[in-house]
């Protein structure tokens, strides 16, 4: 079945710079990979996600990328603040398994001002 | 705020007894999504159902069940607890057929802690 890996699992920035989190996925047939972003006891929220047939999303100073023959997308964020400190999460979705989300397991963001 | 809604917040019992969940999606979603959080294991798919039928079943215990009812709002029933079941637990909703690629949308979450 589909497996996402994600890295790193902790990440620490200076405010100001810029993050970058990658996600590989095994079933090449998965077509759908959100981000999501959480913050301490509270839900996992859709920041930005992505769909096979694009390369590349950018809402304001976020952005997905997608290799489709490498099999990894990627989240950056630029011009870090304080707030983008939380849990980011990676998923795909495989092939004809419904809405099932297979999840990474996860980065810890921490923008020190 | 999502528009997804889960009650209760906390539920604390213990090991042996039987609980139940309640999601209610977003207007308009006919998919909801059972997801179980925990220190060890991460995100967890566990089930969907699209307007009252499962369409896909994760690594879910037979101790665990769910439903979706006509007015499409989802409950998941877990008997016969164990401290190994404390997590939190999200419902998602999501728009369309229950084809992926759809965004799915999480509730707060119930807090299940198993004494």
């Amino acid at each position: 079945g589909e497996n996402v890996e994600q890295h790193p699992s902790t990440l620490s920035v200076q405010e100001g710079d810029s993050a970058v989190i990658k996600c590989t996925y095994s079933d090449s047939a998965s077509n759908y990979f959100p981000w999501y972003k959480q913050e301490l006891g509270k839900r996992p929220q859709l920041i930005i996600d992505i769909r096979s047939n694009v390369g590349e999303k950018k809402d304001q100073r976020i952005a997905v990328t997608l290799n489709k023959t490498a099999k990894h997308f990627s989240l950056h964020i630029t011009e870090t603040q304080p707030e983008d400190s939380a849990v980011y999460f990676c998923a795909a979705i495989p092939y004809n398994q419904g809405g099932k989300l297979i999840f990474g397991q996860g980065t810890e963001l921490s923008v020190k001002p | 705020d999502s528009g997804v809604t889960q009650t209760p917040k906390h539920l604390i019992t213990a090991t042996g007894q039987r609980v139940t969940l309640r999601c209610s999606p977003r207007s308009g979603d006919l998919s909801v999504y059972w997801y179980q959080q925990s220190l060890d294991q991460g995100l967890q798919f566990l089930i969907q159902y699209y307007n009252g039928e499962e369409r896909a079943k994760g690594n879910i215990l037979e101790r665990f069940s769910a439903q979706q009812f006509p007015d499409l709002h989802s409950e998941l029933n877990l008997s016969s607890l164990e401290l190994g079941d404390s997590a939190l637990y999200f419902c998602a909703s999501s728009a369309g057929q229950g084809v992926s690629n759809q965004p799915q949308h999480f509730g707060d979450g119930t807090r299940l802690s198993i004494l």
